[in-house]
């Protein structure tokens, strides 16, 4: 079965250092998504991308973060200077059409220090 | 976003008992989905559900949507020790970004 792939799976970085997650949603998809997760609390909504824009984000997803689909495989979720409450699980998912349900990757777990 | 109140927070069971989680919410939503999260990973889908008052099964959960799209229950029946990890309720709204919004999780544990 097709799945949505993430990288790296762990990452460890430096308060207000960029890093850059990445993720291959399923091949036909159209829709996309970031999702996080503090540590033991709920899964939370970023920001949804469609036909090459941003459809809709959270009050989290502010400025300093930013998403990308350079090619027709990758999709990438850039936090420009990290601080320490990014730290977090941070989830891609894809659907393909509007009503089907989330498929998850396995996620990327962010650490800042 | 949306809050979503899932009941409850956690439970612990002994092999072989049923178990039942709810989720209630103050908004409509257009889907709701059940999924598990096993530590270090993704959730996974469980079931999903699209119409009002529908009643699915996949082995030994069942899960039903309420008639009035605001809540939905899960059940699993004769647990086993695999069935360990945090269940999570989600309601997918019918918008553009068709994004979902997660219950707080209801943390399963299971022993023998």
């Amino acid at each position: 079965e097709p799945e949505v792939t993430q990288t790296p799976s762990h990452q460890v970085t430096q308060m207000g250092q960029e890093v850059i997650l990445r993720c291959v949603p399923i091949s036909n998809h159209l829709y996309f998504y970031w999702y996080r997760q503090i540590l033991g609390q709920k899964v939370e909504f970023l920001v949804s991308f469609y036909n090459n824009e941003i459809s809709e984000k959270s009050e989290i997803f502010d400025d300093q973060f930013s998403v990308e689909r350079p090619d027709g495989s990758n999709f990438t979720l850039k936090i420009r200077s990290t601080k320490l409450e990014d730290s977090a699980m941070y989830f891609c998912a894809s659907i393909g059409q509007g009503d089907s349900p989330l498929h998850f990757g396995n996620g990327t777990r962010l650490t800042v220090t | 976003g949306q809050q979503l109140n899932q009941s409850p927070q956690s439970m612990f069971i002994q092999e072989g008992e049923d178990v039942s989680m709810n989720c209630t919410s103050s908004s409509i939503f257009n889907t709701w989905l059940w999924y598990k999260q096993d530590p270090g990973e993704g959730p996974v889908l469980l079931i999903a559900l699209y119409k009002a008052g529908e009643l699915t099964s996949n082995g030994r959960l069942t899960a039903q949507f309420g008639t009035t799209r605001k809540d939905s229950f899960l059940n699993i029946s004769a647990s086993i020790p695999s069935d360990v990890g945090i269940y999570f309720c989600a309601g997918q709204l019918l918008n553009p970004g068709y994004a979902l919004n997660f219950g707080k999780g209801t943390s399963l544990l299971v022993t023998p």
